[in-house]
């Protein structure tokens, strides 16, 4: 079964710096897609961005980029110019076909 | 506007009691989810269904049942067999892969789950 590790229960960046969020996953798949959300305080999914492993551009979102690493089978979020809006849970997810799988989440506290 | 709407919002159970968590959508979207959430967890996939009638088991499925008579209708039921049922559900859809294979899984707010 695909399984998708987040290594950092927590992490904690100042405001204004700069974070990197660390996902692996493992598949035997060619063809899948990856992506992370974002889970405030009020539960709610939030997408905040998406990456095709046929790609090998990393997509980026305004302040948000991913390294998508596919040999290495890794697919790390950097956030940019860190914001205290940006506190909250964030969960990579991996995607073959119908099935989506996420990781265990790691919970970001942004310092003022 | 489209979207996931999960009901209710708090649920109580009662030992021995099944209780039915209910996820609609007006998005027009195939595949439907429902996972669990336990505190300081990721998501746990339950169930899926690609298409109607149809449904997938997930990691966690012991203990749960769902239908999909409907396009628009996933419910969930908690059954007495599961044993630990207090948690956090979350409901979510998506377009079917095999025609557009991008597109994200939208997210119901959820229904937390408890026993009396």
């Amino acid at each position: 079964a695909q399984t998708v590790t987040q290594s950092q229960p927590e992490m904690s960046v100042q405001e204004a710096e700069t974070v990197t969020l660390s996902c692996t996953y493992d598949t035997s798949e060619s063809d899948y897609y990856l992506f992370w959300y974002k889970q405030p305080p009020s539960r709610q999914m939030i997408l905040v961005i998406r990456q095709e492993a046929y790609k090998q551009q990393n997509a980026t979102e305004n302040r948000f980029s991913v390294n998508f690493q596919k040999a290495a089978k890794s697919f790390s979020l950097k956030i940019s110019d860190s914001q205290l809006g940006d506190a909250a849970m964030y969960f990579c997810a991996y995607r073959v076909n119908n099935d989506m799988r996420f990781g265990a989440g790691t919970r970001l506290t942004v310092k003022p | 506007d489209g979207g996931i709407t999960q009901s209710p919002k708090y649920l109580f159970r009662k030992e021995g009691q099944n209780v039915t968590l209910s996820c609609e959508q007006n998005l027009n979207h195939d595949a439907m989810y429902w996972y669990r959430q336990d505190p300081g967890q990721g998501l746990r996939l339950i169930y899926y269904s690609q298409i109607v009638n149809d449904f997938q088991k997930g990691d966690i499925a012991e203990g749960y049942s769902v239908s999909r008579e409907k396009k628009e209708s996933f419910p969930l039921t908690v059954t007495s067999a599961q044993k630990n049922p207090t948690a956090f559900y979350l409901c979510a859809s998506s377009i079917n892969r095999d025609r557009v294979g991008n597109q994200p899984q939208h997210f119901g707010d959820g229904t937390r789950l408890s026993i009396l």
